[in-house]
């Protein structure tokens, strides 16, 4: 079953913050965050590992909630390249630890 | 410079007609993946393989085929069995087969019937 992010969309203007949101309804050991353009190939952004990890890349960082099997994704005074759809990718305790299972994806568009 | 070459970009298939998607790396990854991804739907994985001569199957193989002869070849096959064939297709490898390391992707194939 796939995690579901939230929002599904979101519009900002340049400078402003964003959060994406990860839920599962499985146990998880991983969350993996991706960037993709329109027409790209996704562009891997960083993996947490543990409960309550936070993670952070430029101005983005993440934190893991192992316990609420949710995670979040922080886009700080987001630039006009943040712009694309963001996927999160889920790794199931006690299922296959060899596969990922990915969410429909957060459209994130960023004006100037 | 390492990475995932797919070929070709673009894609036709008739009715009736399997088609094969090329993907190779020159990562050195042992694992190897194919995800299918259409509008709105995000990243759902077809097959994946671990090690060479192994493969699984993903969440949606039904109409799909592969094969693993070579670490830097997963070809996949579309079969005539896939009645919607339509989509964009991403391979992708990671170090090893695990959830724990990043997966790289390739440019993609974008499948369309005739």
């Amino acid at each position: 079953q796939q995690p579901v992010q939230s929002p599904q969309a979101v519009i900002l203007r340049e400078g402003e913050d964003a959060v994406i949101n990860c839920s599962s309804s499985k146990a998880l050991y991983s969350v993996h965050w991706y960037r993709q353009k329109h027409g790209e190939a996704p562009v891997f952004l960083m993996i947490l590992l543990k409960g309550g990890e936070q993670k952070g890349h430029e101005k983005i960082s993440a934190s893991f909630n192992e316990k609420k099997q949710q995670s979040s994704l922080y886009l700080t005074a987001s630039q006009l390249s943040y712009s694309g759809t963001y996927f999160c990718g889920t790794g199931e305790s006690g299922g296959s630890n060899y596969k990922l299972t990915f969410g429909k994806g957060t459209l994130l568009t960023v004006n100037p | 410079d390492g990475g995932i070459t797919q070929s070709p970009k673009y894609l036709f298939r008739k009715e009736g007609q399997n088609v094969t998607l090329s993907c190779e790396q020159n990562l050195n990854h042992d694992a190897m993946y194919w995800y299918r991804q259409d509008p709105g739907q995000g990243l759902r994985l077809i097959y994946y393989s671990q090690i060479v001569n192994d493969f699984q199957k993903g969440d949606i193989a039904e109409g799909y085929s592969v094969s693993r002869e070579k670490k830097e070849s997963f070809p996949l096959t579309v079969t005539s069995a896939q009645k919607n064939p339509t989509a964009f297709y991403l391979c992708a490898s990671s170090t090893t087969g695990d959830a724990i390391k990043p997966q790289h992707f390739g440019d993609g194939t974008r499948l369309s019937i005739l």
